[in-house]
């Protein structure tokens, strides 16, 4: 069965900072992979998403970054946090094809000071 | 602005009591999908309808897809507090690998 992995559970870093979030898919192969920002008891808001390896699409412009190194590892970076960076992110992968349904890792709680 | 539009925002009922959540759009969709949510947590799919029309029951759940499949609705029978969570609806369209979320309607069950 598939799993997806997603760390830290929380984190909370300092203005200016640089940050690394990690996500990891098992049990598929070539998976679409997306990260979502969620604020507290709202919707979710796509960030990036990705159909394949090194294959990056950015819907909201900001100063985080995605990168997708190995077929089922994407990453989530940012070189300098800003205080509206905080919030819940959220992983997710598909099968290919985007009436899929999503499933969602346990996401990370971001606190930025 | 939200292509999907979830109404109502917030709803608190006793145990027992039926409840109706709305997912509306002027857009066409492909499928759409209903998410649970729970605090510190990722959704958990509930359900996918992909057919104008088409109504799924899932034990006390009933989804509802529009004939012209721009709208849906999921109704809980006699809610539980285990029926606590923000409830998520998600449309998808042909050629796109996005899903588009509405912004959620947090569901509360008391004892």
């Amino acid at each position: 069965s598939q799993t997806i992995h997603q760390w830290p559970a929380t984190l909370v870093q300092p203005v200016g900072s640089p940050l690394s979030l990690e996500c990891t898919v098992e049990g598929t192969s070539n998976p679409n992979l997306y990260w979502y920002r969620q604020a507290a008891g709202r919707g979710l808001q796509l960030l990036f998403y990705s159909v394949g390896i090194g294959q990056i699409s950015s819907e909201v412009p900001q100063n985080l970054s995605a990168s997708r190194p190995q077929d089922r590892q994407f990453i989530l970076s940012s070189k300098k946090l800003l205080l509206s960076d905080s919030g819940f992110y959220l992983c997710a992968w598909s099968l290919l094809g985007g009436t899929q349904p999503q499933h969602f890792g346990d996401g990370t709680r971001l606190s930025i000071l | 602005t939200q292509l999907l539009e979830q109404s109502p925002q917030f709803l608190s009922i006793q145990e027992g009591e039926n409840l109706t959540v709305y997912c509306n759009s002027s857009s066409v969709f492909s499928s759409l999908q209903w998410y649970r949510q729970e605090p510190g947590e990722g959704p958990v799919l509930l359900v996918t309808v992909v057919t104008g029309g088409e109504v799924k029951k899932l034990k006390r759940l009933t989804f509802q897809f529009g004939d012209a499949r721009k709208d849906s609705s999921l109704h809980i029978t006699a809610a539980q507090p285990g029926d606590t969570g923000l409830y998520l609806c998600a449309g998808a369209r042909s050629n796109d690998y996005k899903l588009s979320f509405g912004a959620g309607t947090t569901v509360t069950v008391r004892a």
